[in-house]
């Protein structure tokens, strides 16, 4: 398994503001991944962290909306650009570890 | 094509009972079958997953029974206890991508 430590783990923020959001895993990771769970829902996938090279978005998702960071193969960072109330969810971010995938606790954001 | 669909929504079972959860799937490319146990205020924890080559796997009270030719899979919870109380999401993916597609979700609670 993976340690994944995500921060900050809940924020409340304007609307037309912005929010990065930090991923550490304890081990070097191929795969990282971001998903968006929006309130009483299920998760869907926004985009994968590719290292050294810019992230590969989901249908419906957009850089300009969601840029994303990879800088090693330990870290990643996503930021939910220019918010409105319609981006309050939880944001977790997931690696690929051996057999299995596993998610951080997520960061819950509420938009005001 | 894309999609995993998730039955039943909520289910409620009495204390030493046994859960099923069931999922189907479209794409036969899916090659990973995980569920997720998801806690409020918490990420989803990777329960047990199947592979298509076998039918059963079994973890301690926890059962995956996959049907290829259905394209169906299905989780049972043996001797369900309160702390199973969570919701519970089926997955599926294309191994090599790492991208989870997640079903519905179902809320279980169990009654003392």
């Amino acid at each position: 398994s993976a340690v994944i430590s995500q921060k900050p783990s809940r924020d409340i923020c304007q609307r037309g503001t912005s929010l990065t959001i930090q991923c550490q895993v304890d081990s070097q990771v191929t795969m990282m991944f971001w998903y968006r769970q929006q309130p009483g829902q299920s998760l869907t996938l926004i985009a994968t962290a590719n290292q050294g090279s810019e992230a590969t978005y989901e249908s419906g998702f957009v850089i300009d909306k969601f840029p994303i960071s990879r800088p090693n193969l330990t870290f990643s960072t996503l930021t939910v650009s220019n918010m409105s109330p319609e981006d309050s969810s939880i944001y977790l971010c997931s690696v690929v570890v051996g057999q299995g995938d596993f998610f951080g606790q997520g960061t819950r954001l509420t938009v005001v | 094509q894309q999609q995993v669909k998730q039955s039943p929504q909520s289910l409620i079972v009495q204390k030493g009972g046994i859960s099923i959860i069931n999922c189907a799937y479209e794409n036969t490319a899916f090659d990973y079958f995980p569920w997720y146990q998801q806690f409020p205020g918490k990420g989803p924890a990777l329960l047990i997953a199947i592979r298509p080559d076998v039918s059963e796997k079994k973890e301690g009270r926890f059962t995956i029974s996959f049907n290829k030719s259905a394209k169906q899979f299905s989780l049972h919870i043996m001797d369900s206890q309160p702390g199973d109380s969570a919701t519970y999401f089926c997955a599926a993916s294309m191994r090599f991508t790492g991208k989870l597609i997640f079903g519905q979700g179902t809320t279980l609670q169990v009654k003392p």
